[in-house]
């Protein structure tokens, strides 16, 4: 089975721009979530999805925004983007959020560059 | 205070030693706990989680849970040089469940 997909992989954008990640979970999967990690330090929580819903949203601007599709895949767009920007966003995949232990499962990750 | 902290590091053991890596966390109601590793510019993997305090054991990982100590630990056996990477401890916790991360701890195997 195929594991967790991110488009793309590499991103450059210059400041003032916006961007579109997206993210395919696990076939089976119904919870996303989106991390952002910066060079040196351990991801970040930005949002997670289930169902459609957001259930749950980290310590980031409004800038940052999210949703989840039918399929279950998702997208997360990034506004008036700053040089701080600039990370590995990574999406992780779940069945269900919180239950059955919570693991989570990474894909890849986005590489974004903000000039 | 950190919500999870890990040791530092860096960390370097010779091939064939013991690695142990250690982590805290602060919320007394976390349930779920994780390591995951990750090698450079590459994404987090799960290598193991554990949920009840006491040893878990998958081949050459051990995690260690002490929930009354709020500290839970990775030992890593007969290190290899392809154990070379950072392990980043993990709690589930806050309203959504989420993950929170330590900042890691680099680990170097020397052959």
């Amino acid at each position: 089975d195929a594991g967790v997909t991110q488009s793309p992989t590499h991103l450059i954008k210059t400041r003032g721009q916006h961007v579109t990640l997206r993210c395919s979970p696990i076939s089976g999967h119904k919870s996303v979530s989106w991390y952002q990690q910066v060079l040196g330090q351990g991801p970040q929580f930005i949002f997670q999805y289930y169902e459609k819903e957001e259930r749950g949203r980290g310590n980031f601007p409004d800038r940052f925004s999210a949703r989840q599709f039918p399929n279950y895949s998702s997208e997360l767009n990034v506004n008036a983007l700053l040089l701080g920007d600039s990370a590995l966003y990574l999406c992780a995949s779940s069945p269900t959020p919180g239950l059955a232990g919570g693991e989570q499962f990474f894909g890849p990750g986005t590489r974004l560059t903000v000039l | 205070q950190k919500e999870v902290e890990q040791n530092s590091g860096p960390l370097s053991v010779p091939e064939g030693a013991i690695a142990s890596l250690n982590c805290t966390y602060s919320d007394r109601v976390s349930q779920s706990f994780f390591w995951y590793r990750q090698y450079s510019g590459k994404s987090p993997e799960l290598i193991m989680s554990i949920y009840s305090n006491g040893d878990k054991e998958d081949g050459r990982f051990t995690a260690q849970l002490n929930k009354a100590s709020q500290y839970v630990s990775l030992l890593i056996r007969d290190s290899q040089p392809s154990d070379s990477a950072t392990y980043l401890c993990a709690v589930l916790s806050g309203s959504a469940r989420q993950l929170t991360f330590g900042s890691g701890t680099q680990l170097t195997v020397l052959p």
